[in-house]
């Protein structure tokens, strides 16, 4: 089955701080999505990437980062919180052939104050 | 602005009933569509998809009607049952894009 995991499952940080949250996935996917919701706008996208070492800009990138390392992991970075990036960001991966069923993490619930 | 957009925040059906989720899209090259079910503190799930060259899908108790002329999907789901309770997002996307847009979602709520 489909595993990708999220790390911190929670986290708290002052504004202006850096914050980074990490997605590993064991499905050899190709393709790695960062997705924030909040209440009223659903999931909407911030980065996601296709291969190692490239991301992409999703429809809400500004105010952060993102780092493709290797295959297995996206990271999404925050150089200087804000208290509007207080959401609940969820990783997801998909594979390589078009087909879009994505699979998510759990989610990780940060809270900027 | 929104390119998919769920215009019910929330819906309550009677268990045994026909609960229907709606979706409206604005691009009409859009041809993948997809709803997603999640729990509270829960991660979304893949329920059902279908790609614009059919206009409905069956999967046991649930259907996706899609009128492309209209630019909407719908989701049926027969005999709701209490652990239908959840919200249900629907998505779109063109083609190899790779970028999944969902709506807001909608909170099912089926009460016995």
């Amino acid at each position: 089955e489909a595993a990708v995991t999220q790390s911190p499952r929670s986290k708290v940080a002052v504004t202006g701080g850096k914050v980074t949250l990490s997605c590993h996935q064991t499905n050899n996917h190709d393709y790695m999505y960062w997705y924030r919701q909040d209440t009223g706008h659903g999931l909407r996208l911030i980065h996601y990437s296709y291969v190692a070492d490239s991301t992409e800009k999703g429809d809400i990138p500004d105010g952060y980062k993102a780092s493709r390392p290797s295959q297995e992991n996206f990271s999404l970075i925050l150089e200087l919180a804000s208290l509007s990036q207080t959401a609940v960001y969820f990783c997801a991966s998909s594979d390589r052939t078009g087909a879009e069923t994505l699979y998510f993490g759990s989610g990780t619930r940060l809270t900027v104050l | 602005g929104q390119q998919v957009k769920q215009s019910s925040p929330s819906l309550t059906v009677q268990e045994g009933g026909i609960s229907i989720l709606n979706c409206d899209y604005e691009n009409d090259m859009f041809d993948y569509f997809a709803w997603y079910k999640k729990y509270p503190d829960n991660s979304p799930t893949l329920l059902i998809s279908v790609r614009s060259n059919v206009d409905k899908r069956e999967d046991g108790r649930l259907t996706v009607f899609l009128n492309k002329s209209g630019k909407h999907f719908s989701l049926h789901i027969t005999a709701s049952q209490p652990e239908d309770t959840a919200v249900y997002l629907c998505a779109a996307d063109q083609g190899g894009s790779a970028k999944l847009i969902f709506g807001e979602g909608t909170k099912l709520t089926v009460s016995s």
